[in-house]
């Protein structure tokens, strides 16, 4: 069956740095998505992405933030400078349509020192 | 307001119990689609189920039943014969179709089964 992934699966950077998070969704998926997860907490949206832009997008997703779909296959997310309360599980995610079940990759734990 | 209850924070129950987990739901819309996931220690988030707003059927899967009610804003989740397997947390979420809207999760509620 295919699925999401999310590369790496745990990335550690310090304060300041910029990382960049990256995904292959399904591939005849249209819609694509980020969320976060602070440990122990709820799964927050962040955006969504859709024909090539940002559909919609959270107050979390600031200025530092930013998702790009350079090529066919992959979808990144970046922090340009990360902030210890960056430091969470990031969730990508797509669907084939707007309604339809979000597919999950297993997340990349990015840690902020 | 959109949004998702899960009043239950933590539940434990002994294996073979049944167990119930709560979502309660607010929507101003009339057609939207209710999900759970499933979030075991491994931390990857699961489908479950999809949901729509104008389907009242109750649904089981297995050992899994789901009870929607429109009258209660409720999407509850059964577990029947709890097995240690189904440890995880347990998300219920909501989509409104008004719009490019995104999934919007409830807190979750972790589930611990004890052999």
């Amino acid at each position: 069956e295919p699925e999401v992934t999310q590369t790496p699966s745990h990335q550690v950077t310090q304060m300041g740095q910029e990382v960049i998070l990256r995904c292959v969704p399904i591939s005849n998926h249209l819609y694509f998505y980020w969320y976060r997860q602070i440990l122990g907490q709820k799964v927050e949206f962040l955006v969504s992405f859709y024909n090539n832009e940002i559909s919609e997008k959270s107050e979390i997703f600031d200025d530092q933030f930013s998702v790009e779909r350079p090529d066919g296959s992959n979808f990144t997310l970046k922090i340009r400078s990360t902030k210890l309360e960056d430091s969470a599980m990031y969730f990508c995610a797509s669907s084939r349509e707007q309604n339809s079940p979000l597919h999950f990759g297993n997340g990349t734990r990015l840690t902020v020192t | 307001a959109q949004k998702v209850t899960q009043a239950q924070t933590e539940i434990s129950v002994v294996e073979k119990e049944d167990v119930t987990l709560d979502c309660v739901y607010e929507t101003r819309d009339t057609t939207y689609y209710l999900f759970w996931y499933k979030q075991p220690p491994s931390g990857e988030l699961v489908f479950l189920i999809r949901r729509n707003s104008f389907d009242e059927q109750n649904e089981i899967s297995g050992r899994y039943s789901w009870n929607f009610q429109k009258s209660t804003s409720s999407f509850n989740f059964t577990i029947t014969a709890s097995q240690v397997v189904d440890s995880a947390v347990y998300f219920c979420a909501l989509i409104w179709n008004s719009g490019n809207t995104p999934l919007v999760f409830g807190k979750g509620t972790r589930l611990s089964v004890i052999a």
